[in-house]
């Protein structure tokens, strides 16, 4: 049974920084990518960008570029996205999302429980 | 960045009803879609990938078709579980754009 386990939800004040994990367990580690996608409150769904678990290769959403960093730490099975700079419009809850095994194409097949990153001052 | 926008909005149906919403591409995606469930204060739920594969674990009653820049999502009869929103998502270039989310709400 694969599962998706984030960090719990944080309040940050405007300008500050939050880093969010993402913890994999019952599959592969290394043998699907990662993505983020966030929600603000009432709001759609938006990507945030991707990381590859085993060669540790990143791509951002431009919106993002600048302010977003992703890791991964393979000897505990767990993607980070740390995000910088923030501001109000920055609260929303952020998902990670793994890749399926679809073949020649990317789909979300698994996805962590959300956390609510909130900024106020 | 590829645009998505899903029509309509919200949608008021009864159980059992046939709902079918759709999801157009500001340009060509061949295939490169999928559709998504979510419910209040859950993460999304894979329903159909690459435009009209059912994922495993999904009922029957829903299905997907489309390719190019229109695609749509069919309910062929709703169940109390199915009130949520939907969402389709782009996967043909790597901004993975989704749509703005139609809401299905019980009439």
């Amino acid at each position: 049974q694969v599962h998706l386990v984030q960090s719990g939800a944080e309040v940050k004040k405007p300008g500050a920084s939050v880093n969010v994990s993402c913890k994999a367990s019952g599959s592969s580690f290394t043998g699907h990518y990662v993505h983020w996608v966030r929600q603000a409150p009432g709001q759609g769904l938006e990507w945030v960008g991707i990381i590859n678990p085993s060669g540790g290769t990143t791509d951002y959403s431009q919106k993002f570029q600048g302010r977003v960093t992703m890791t991964r730490d393979t000897s505990t099975s767990a993607v980070y996205m740390e995000l910088s700079s923030l501001r109000s419009e920055d609260t929303a809850v952020y998902y990670c999302a793994r890749v399926g095994s679809f073949t020649g194409t990317t789909a979300f097949d698994y996805w962590g429980q959300g956390t609510l990153v909130t900024v106020s001052s | 960045d590829i645009q998505m926008t899903q029509s309509p909005s919200s949608l008021s149906a009864s159980v059992g009803d046939r709902v079918t919403i759709t999801c157009r591409a500001s340009q060509s995606i061949s295939i490169f879609l999928n559709w998504y469930q979510q419910k209040p204060g859950k993460a999304p739920k894979l329903l159909i990938y690459a435009a009209s594969s059912l994922q495993t674990g999904v009922p029957s009653s829903f299905s997907g078709s489309g390719s190019g820049t229109d695609f749509t999502l069919t309910i062929s009869s709703l169940q109390p579980e199915d009130f949520a929103t939907y969402y389709c998502q782009q996967s043909y270039s790597t901004s993975y754009t989704f749509g703005q989310g139609t809401k299905l709400e019980i009439k």
